[in-house]
C-alpha cells in the first residue's frame, strides 16, 4: 500500500540536543511538507520542498532544517535554535504543489523536549 | 494574507444529532477550499474538497458548499455517529503560494450514543 510512514512516533530529547525526524512516501510525489501542530491551533508550515535537491522556508523555519536527496524521502532536523520544540509534527505530500491536488498525511511525530 | 476561521469548540453531540461546523475565510483571488479531519493520535485525512465557487463536497455523509458571497464552508452533516468523533480542520489553497495550506484551528466533536 502507498503512504507516508513517520518515525519515530515518539521522540523525547534532553534541551539542547538536535533530532531529526523522519518522513518517507512511497506515493511518486514531487512535492513534500512539514507541519508543525500546537493545542489549540491549526498546522502551521515549517518547511516545503517542490522536487528533490530544491526546499522553501515556510511560516515558521526558524530552529528548524531539512534535506531534499531523494524523492522519497523529506528529513527535518528540530535543531537547539528551536525555542518551543515540543509539538506533533506532521509530514505531508502531493503530487505537485500547484492545482488543488490534495496532501497526503502521515501518521505524525511527537516531540517532548525537556 | 490568508487566513481561515472556525467555529470555537468543542462541540458535544447525541448520536444521530446534526453537525454544522462553521468555517469562513479570508484569501486572495479564487482559493481551492478543504475539510480534513483528525483521528485521536493520528495524521489528517482529506474528508473533502470544493475547488470553485458552488460546488459541493461531499464524502461519508458529511458535505460543504463553497460559498463565495460569503466566504465560507460550512461543514454539515445530517446525522452524526460516535465514530464521527474527532478534530476538523477547514483549510484553503490560494492559486498563488505553491502548496501551502493554511489551516483553521480546528473543531473538536464529540459524538455520544
Amino acid at each position: 500500500d502507498g503512504g507516508i510512514t513517520q518515525s519515530p512516533k515518539y521522540l523525547f530529547r534532553k534541551e539542547g540536543q538536535n533530532v531529526t525526524l523522519s518522513c518517507e512516501q512511497n506515493l511518486n510525489h514531487d512535492a513534500m511538507y512539514w507541519y508543525r501542530q500546537d493545542p489549540g491551533q491549526g498546522l502551521r508550515l515549517i518547511y516545503y520542498s517542490q522536487i528533490v535537491n530544491d526546499f522553501q522556508k515556510g511560516d515558521i523555519a526558524e530552529g528548524y532544517s531539512v534535506s531534499r536527496e531523494k524523492k522519497e524521502s523529506f528529513p527535518l532536523t528540530v535543531t537547539s535554535a528551536q525555542k518551543n520544540p515540543t509539538a506533533f509534527y506532521l509530514c505531508a505530500s502531493s503530487i505537485e504543489g500547484t492545482g488543488s491536488y490534495e496532501q497526503y498525511f502521515g501518521p505524525g511525530t511527537r516531540l517532548t523536549v525537556t | 494574507g490568508n487566513s481561515v476561521t472556525q467555529m470555537e469548540g468543542p462541540v458535544t453531540l447525541s448520536e444521530e444529532a446534526f453537525l454544522t461546523i462553521n468555517c469562513t475565510y479570508t484569501a486572495t483571488g479564487y482559493p481551492s477550499l478543504f475539510w480534513y479531519v483528525q483521528y485521536p493520535g493520528e495524521g489528517l485525512q482529506l474528508l473533502l474538497k470544493a475547488t470553485k465557487a458552488d460546488d459541493k463536497g461531499s464524502n461519508k455523509g458529511f458535505e460543504a458548499t463553497y460559498r463565495k458571497e460569503t466566504t465560507s464552508f460550512h461543514l454539515e452533516k445530517g446525522s452524526v455517529q460516535v465514530s464521527d468523533s474527532a478534530v476538523y480542520f477547514c483549510a484553503l489553497k490560494d492559486g498563488t503560494s505553491y502548496g501551502k495550506l493554511t489551516f483553521g484551528q480546528g473543531t473538536i466533536l464529540t459524538v455520544h450514543p
